[in-house]
């Protein structure tokens, strides 16, 4: 059973138009993580949660924004996507493994 | 700064030819190594942490080692099933909370 669970798989938006990205997780982890992979890079951290303390990275856009309802559930919201925000999106939930989601791909037209 | 580097970029065997990939770092304060594997369009799928120098784990085909400025992953006779991206990230610091950073990974082709 898939502890990290992403949707959708893929999200078409268009420029501008604001989208959330939804992960949930089985494992109870405190931490999670959201990073943002574009074509043949490595993951790149966007902010993470400690329970319901917020941390963003510092070269994280303002159009990033996340919410944490719950340990469970975890929201990415992008507020007005770009084409440059095209990517592979992926939250872990982490203790002493982190394990990925399948992740969200965003296609911005 | 915090870093890490994945050599080679890209490796193509043969089915059966063992080979290492490997993981270079330079961190404050190693917590752990960790190896993914990574298929197209996939998230990472988790293989490996590794905590302290001369530590191994083996799965499969596939064994991990870590020394005090690298990793290796091992992979003996390949299959063409192995293929994938394998990337190594780091997590490093003393604090509650500590990131994982990333190679860009290397690009694994198995031929059969």
């Amino acid at each position: 059973d898939a502890m990290v669970i992403q949707n959708p798989r893929y999200q078409v938006t268009q420029f501008g138009k604001p989208v959330t990205l939804s992960c949930s997780q089985t494992l109870n982890h405190n931490v999670m993580y959201w990073y943002q992979q574009k074509s043949s890079q490595a993951p790149k951290l966007l902010f993470h949660y400690y329970d319901k303390d917020f941390n963003n990275e510092a070269d994280t856009p303002d159009n990033f924004q996340s919410r944490r309802p719950n340990t469970s559930f975890c929201f990415l919201d992008i507020r007005s996507p770009g084409l440059g925000d095209a990517a592979m999106y992926l939250c872990a939930p982490q203790n002493t493994e982190a394990f990925f989601g399948q992740g969200t791909r965003l296609t911005v037209v | 700064e915090d870093q890490v580097t994945q050599s080679p970029e890209a490796l193509r065997l043969q089915e059966g030819e063992s080979s290492s990939l490997n993981c270079s770092y330079t961190v404050s304060g190693l917590r752990g190594l960790f190896w993914y594997r990574q298929d197209p369009g996939k998230g990472p799928e988790f293989l490996f942490t590794l905590y302290s120098a001369g530590e191994e784990k083996e799965k499969e085909r596939l064994k991990a080692t870590l020394t005090k400025k690298e990793s290796f992953l091992h992979i003996t006779a390949p299959k063409p099933e192995d293929s994938a991206t394998y990337l190594c990230a780091v997590q490093a610091g003393g604090g509650a909370t500590n990131k994982l950073i990333f190679g860009t990974g290397t690009l694994l082709a198995v031929q059969p």
